[in-house]
């Protein structure tokens, strides 16, 4: 049973630049939320999707923006990056009526902007 | 906003001791579930074990169990014979707004000596 897969798993950016995370959730699941964790920091939450549309948000700024696919696979965008935009972003995947249950993560993407 | 104290950002056990990762939270909300995550290495969050908020009875999961205090918002985890895999961030999280939506604490790290 495949779990989260997410893509690529490092790379580096200029600030300014554009960049899209991709990921893919857990056979199963037909939600994926997405998180960033600066070094040092616990998980902090960006947003969710469900039906291709996005549910829920956190506070993050319009340059954040994502996207959920038919087969429930995701991508992040972050545009105008900035060097703060620097951290590990996780998805996580679940199923949205069995809420409780927790996640399944992915290993993230390490973002590096320069 | 709802917030989680991880108040010992880093501790270290002997192999087979029993350890006390400690837990507070503040809610709003009467109905929710609490999560113990723990992040290896490899950096992919792993599910260690869930507990309900309405249900008094502690969680248990093999080596790992909690104390879960809701008066308190107080949700400590047990981890008994510590072996060295379970070197690792540990991070605590109370869902939001009956939503998977996790509000993570900033973790604390365990080490397991041999």
């Amino acid at each position: 049973d495949a779990g989260v897969t997410q893509s690529p798993t490092h790379l580096i950016k200029t600030r300014g630049q554009q960049v899209t995370l991709r990921c893919s959730p857990k056979s199963g699941h037909d939600t994926v939320s997405w998180y960033q964790q600066a070094l040092g920091q616990g998980p902090q939450f960006i947003f969710q999707y469900y039906e291709e549309e996005e549910r829920q948000r956190g506070n993050f700024p319009d340059r954040f923006s994502g996207h959920q696919f038919p087969n429930y696979s995701s991508e992040l965008n972050v545009n105008a990056l900035l060097l703060g935009d620097s951290a590990l972003y996780l998805c996580a995947s679940s199923s949205y009526r069995a809420v409780g249950y927790g996640y399944t993560f992915g290993s993230g993407t390490r973002l590096t902007v320069v | 906003a709802q917030t989680v104290t991880q108040s010992q950002p880093e501790m270290s056990v002997q192999e087979a001791e029993t350890v006390t990762l400690s837990c507070t939270y503040d809610t709003s909300e009467n109905n929710y579930y609490l999560f113990w995550y723990k992040q290896p290495p490899s950096r992919q969050m792993i599910l260690v074990i869930r507990q309900e908020a309405y249900k008094q009875q502690n969680a248990t999961e093999n080596r790992f169990s909690v104390n879960f205090q809701k008066a308190a918002k107080s949700f400590s985890l047990k981890i008994s014979d510590s072996q060295l895999g379970d070197t690792a961030m540990y991070f605590c999280a109370p869902n939001q707004g009956g939503s998977e939506k996790l509000v993570f604490g900033k973790g604390m790290k365990l080490t397991v000596n041999p």
